[in-house]
């Protein structure tokens, strides 16, 4: 069964500075990342996902991720965070094997301070 | 109108009791999921439906029953509600193609407690 472990469970950051979430998973021949943000009180949105080529993968609202097989990592980052970016953050993967069914990680909840 | 709508958004109940969530979808799509999110947890699959004739269990079933009334409903019922089932739920669907991987689309969470 796949697994997926997020390094940290709380993030404090200053707004401006970068951050970076990371996230790791267990191997698979061949598997499909993600990374979904929780605002308050909302539902999930997929933030950007790694299907396959380029390991280097850009999402909206600024993020990028990079997938490296070697580690089994996933990390998130983006350069200067907004106080708007305060949410929850999970990773996720999948694979064909699984069926299209996602397997998430613990969430890292990140506090964006003035 | 969102896409993927859940009912109610908020319960409280008690121990014992039968509780039905809702889901409906405007989307299209034949697939819907059905998750709990707990802290530090994430969110695990308890059900999920690859079209109205095809349900099947997720990684933490028990205790939990599902009814795929048609293509865009999918309810989760809880018999006899417990304590340990207080949680965040959450209802996804994705659409069923020939790419890679079809992405999963979340309701707003349902927040039930049960006492």
């Amino acid at each position: 069964a796949q697994s997926v472990t997020q390094l940290d469970s709380q993030v404090p950051v200053f707004e401006e500075a970068p951050v970076e979430l990371r996230c790791n998973y267990s191997s698979s021949v061949s598997v499909y990342l993600f990374w979904y943000v929780q605002y308050p009180n909302q539902g999930l949105q997929l933030l950007l996902k790694y299907l396959s080529g380029s390991t280097l993968v850009k999402g909206i609202n600024g993020f990028e991720a990079e997938f490296n097989k070697s580690q089994t990592s996933f990390h998130l980052r983006k350069p200067s965070v907004h106080i708007s970016d305060t949410a929850e953050y999970f990773c996720a993967s999948s694979s064909k094997a699984a069926g299209n069914k996602l397997t998430f990680g613990g969430g890292t909840r990140v506090l964006v301070k003035p | 109108d969102a896409d993927v709508t859940q009912t109610p958004r908020n319960r409280i109940t008690k121990t014992g009791k039968r509780i039905m969530l809702e889901c409906s979808q405007t989307k299209g799509h034949d697939r819907m999921y059905w998750y709990r999110q707990d802290p530090g947890l994430g969110l695990r699959l308890i059900y999920y439906s690859f079209d109205v004739k095809d349900i099947n269990k997720g990684e933490i079933s028990d205790g939990y029953s599902v009814s795929r009334q048609a293509q865009a409903k999918f309810s989760l019922s809880l018999e006899s509600a417990i304590p340990n089932q207080t949680a965040l739920y959450f209802c996804a669907t994705s659409d069923f193609g020939l790419s890679a991987y079809n992405e999963q689309f979340f309701g707003p969470g349902t927040r039930l407690t049960v006492l």
